[in-house]
């Protein structure tokens, strides 16, 4: 079965510390691939994504991430991170491609920066 | 910009005792979700639904699990008859094409 591995349970960082957080998913053939985030008392929003092409893709408050197909990995990254980024980030995956198809979520990555 | 709402926001309810959980996902949208998370775990699919049928179900969206959408506006969950372990918190999701989903902020549901 599909599963989507976030290694970091709870990372703490100082504000202007770079960010990296990771995501391992198994499965070989084609995917999409997602960053959701959940600010505290908020919903999942889609914070970046990736369908083909360029595996480095930008998203929102300056994120990014980049697919690495070797390695399975979709991680997440930011340069310089904001007391406001404290959230917790849910990598997910669709398989296939097509429109159809639910997403594999992780198990999230609880992010805390501290001012 | 248009969101997905969903009510109640918090449903205590008894063992047993059948709840409907409702969405009213972005009105322009054509495939709808239904993901849960029970506290501490994954964010789990349960069901996804587009022209007006199931077209995908996890293994946990059993005979006690339907989903509707009655008037084209919303699109509830209903569990016929609940257990303990249903408690948990309720996503629901819409996707214009099929591949980006905008969730709605949850319900969290408390079965006692």
């Amino acid at each position: 079965a599909q599963s989507v591995s976030q290694h970091n349970h709870h990372v703490i960082l100082s504000e202007a510390a770079s960010l990296e957080l990771g995501c391992n998913y198994s499965y070989g053939g084609t995917v999409n691939l997602f960053w959701y985030v959940q600010y505290p008392g908020q919903h999942l929003q889609l914070l970046l994504k990736y369908f083909s092409g360029d595996p480095l893709v930008k998203g929102i408050k300056g994120f990014e991430a980049e697919f690495i197909k070797s390695k399975f990995s979709f991680n997440l990254r930011k340069p310089s991170v904001q007391w406001s980024d404290t959230a917790e980030y849910f990598c997910a995956v669709k398989k296939d491609g097509g429109s159809q198809g639910n997403l594999i979520f992780g198990k999230g990555t609880k992010l805390s920066v501290k001012p | 910009e248009p969101e997905v709402t969903q009510t109640p926001s918090h449903q205590v309810t008894q063992m047993g005792q059948e709840v409907i959980l409702r969405c009213v996902p972005i009105s322009n949208h054509l495939y709808f979700y239904w993901y849960r998370q029970i506290l501490g775990q994954k964010v789990e699919f349960l069901v996804s639904f587009y022209n007006n049928e199931i077209s995908e179900k996890s293994e946990i969206f059993d005979d006690q699990f339907s989903v509707e959408r009655p008037d084209g506006s919303n699109f509830t969950l209903k569990i016929r008859s609940t257990k303990l372990e249903d408690s948990a918190m309720y996503f629901c999701a819409g996707s214009l094409e099929g591949y980006e989903q905008y969730f709605g902020p949850g319900t969290r549901l408390t079965v006692t």
